[in-house]
């Protein structure tokens, strides 16, 4: 158990809807990561939070958003969904960032139909 | 970002010590190298850090050459549920750790 918990764990939607996707870190981490795995790829880093503020930013579409709450929750927001955001997005936190390792949750698998 | 490359697949019996190599030509001075392990649908694991010389855990020992330009995990006596992808990555610890996730190794241990 990482210690990080993200839920849901499966999520079923359509094309053109919106969905939140939600992260609580690891206690006293303050750094949170999101990812994006589709099959057969590997991780793609979306965006980086710490303490609040946005750190870091990746591959991450237009059409998603992320913020980070003063209690350190995370929530990825997707909106406009296309069949190819059809993916495992996993969340990961760390203590500060830098060098520290991160500690990924199990992900939410979201299908879009 | 430093990119680094890795072997695509390897196999390998049960009981034997796996070597995975990884090198990071382009790595910077205050980059740490960084090993993860993933199975089937579920998040990396961190399996062990070094900067440099060797670094060993529980798991598994990782050894640094002098020039820092490829890195070594070495897993002793692997069993099957060792079958897993290895991710090598290395980031600057400027404040933020962007990871670049490659293929990483898709290893099979065999009975």
């Amino acid at each position: 158990d990482s210690g990080v918990t993200q839920t849901p764990k499966h999520l079923i939607t359509a094309t053109g809807q919106r969905v939140t996707l939600r992260c609580s870190p690891r206690s006293g981490d303050l750094s949170v990561y999101w990812y994006q795995q589709s099959l057969d790829q590997g991780l793609q880093f979306l965006i980086q939070y710490y303490n609040g503020e946005e750190r870091a930013k990746g591959n991450i579409l237009e059409r998603f958003s992320a913020q980070q709450f003063p209690d350190l929750h995370s929530e990825l927001n997707l909106s406009s969904l296309e069949l190819g955001d059809s993916a495992l997005y996993f969340c990961a936190s760390s203590k500060t960032g830098g060098n520290q390792p991160q500690h990924f949750g199990d992900g939410t698998r979201l299908s879009i139909l | 970002l430093a990119k680094t490359t890795q072997p695509i697949s390897m196999d390998s019996y049960e009981g034997q010590e796996v070597n995975i190599t990884c090198s990071h030509n382009n790595i910077a001075t205050n980059d740490y190298i960084t090993w993860y392990q993933q199975f089937p649908s579920q998040g990396p694991r961190f399996i062990i850090q070094g900067y440099k010389t060797k670094v060993t855990n529980e798991v598994a020992s990782l050894f640094i050459p002098a020039d820092r330009k490829s890195s070594t995990l070495s897993l002793p006596r692997v069993s099957l549920s060792d079958t897993a992808v290895y991710y090598c990555l290395v980031g600057d610890g400027a404040g933020s750790y962007q990871l670049t996730f490659g293929k990483g190794t898709k290893l099979s241990v065999i009975p």
